[in-house]
């Protein structure tokens, strides 16, 4: 297995609601990442987990927070977002944090707020 | 900080046409360096990576780039378009002080004309 999976595929939720984003990887790698990205924008890094430890919170606001459980699944958890939170969120992982082996993308969530 | 440039935003070019897609960075340490390709309404699939092994690095579907130093260049190219390679092209580092953490450019959208 050499994917990373993620679901839903698509996502509209009110900005009241609480949804969460799954992302999923069998392929032994240690570290995993949240990155959002905008129409017509490059990805931007959210989180970095290595070893299940929150290694890096590129000072996400609150109303997004990440869970590993185990190594080989990632949670986006969502409150309270606001319109402009709607984006596409991709999973991403690698054997290791930094790996000179490149990261490994899932399709992504396309998230709507209204 | 690293970063990475991508000269020109779009590409247009002729089916069979030479492709070449230009990418910077700025590091007086040669960072591990990617190209990636992202499909409408799709994740990032790798194509190619540099980390100090041979400078130019062959990749998936035809694509190559060339490590040059002196230019702290890594330019992507491909003899012959073909109408598939219609995409977003992302060139990317990982700077090995910064935790890992994947930088891409602003992207490069490449057209194919019949």
């Amino acid at each position: 297995d050499t994917e990373v999976t993620q679901t839903p595929k698509h996502l509209v939720m009110g900005m009241t609601n609480k949804k969460s984003l799954k992302c999923e990887q069998h392929m032994g790698h240690r570290a995993m990442y949240w990155y959002k990205q905008k129409a017509k924008k490059p990805p931007e890094l959210m989180f970095v987990y290595s070893y299940e430890k929150l290694s890096i919170n590129e000072s996400v606001p609150s109303r997004f927070s990440p869970e590993c459980p185990n190594s080989s699944l990632l949670n986006l958890h969502l409150h309270a977002l606001q319109p402009e939170d709607s984006a596409l969120y991709l999973c991403a992982s690698s054997q290791e944090q930094g790996s000179s082996y490149g990261y490994t993308f899932g399709s992504g969530t396309r998230l709507t707020v209204v | 900080a690293q970063s990475v440039t991508q000269l020109g935003s779009h590409v247009s070019v002729s089916e069979g046409a030479l492709v070449l897609l230009r990418c910077n960075y700025s590091s007086s340490v040669p960072p591990y360096l990617f190209w990636y390709v992202q499909y409408p309404n799709q994740g990032l699939q790798l194509l190619l990576k540099y980390t100090s092994a041979a400078t130019l690095v062959k990749g998936i579907n035809g694509f190559e780039a060339e490590f040059k130093k002196s230019e702290t260049s890594f330019h992507l190219t491909k003899p012959s378009a073909h109408m598939s390679d219609a995409a977003e092209y992302f060139c990317a580092v990982t700077p090995y002080n910064q935790g890992g953490k994947l930088i891409f450019g602003q992207g490069t959208e490449l057209s194919v004309k019949p």
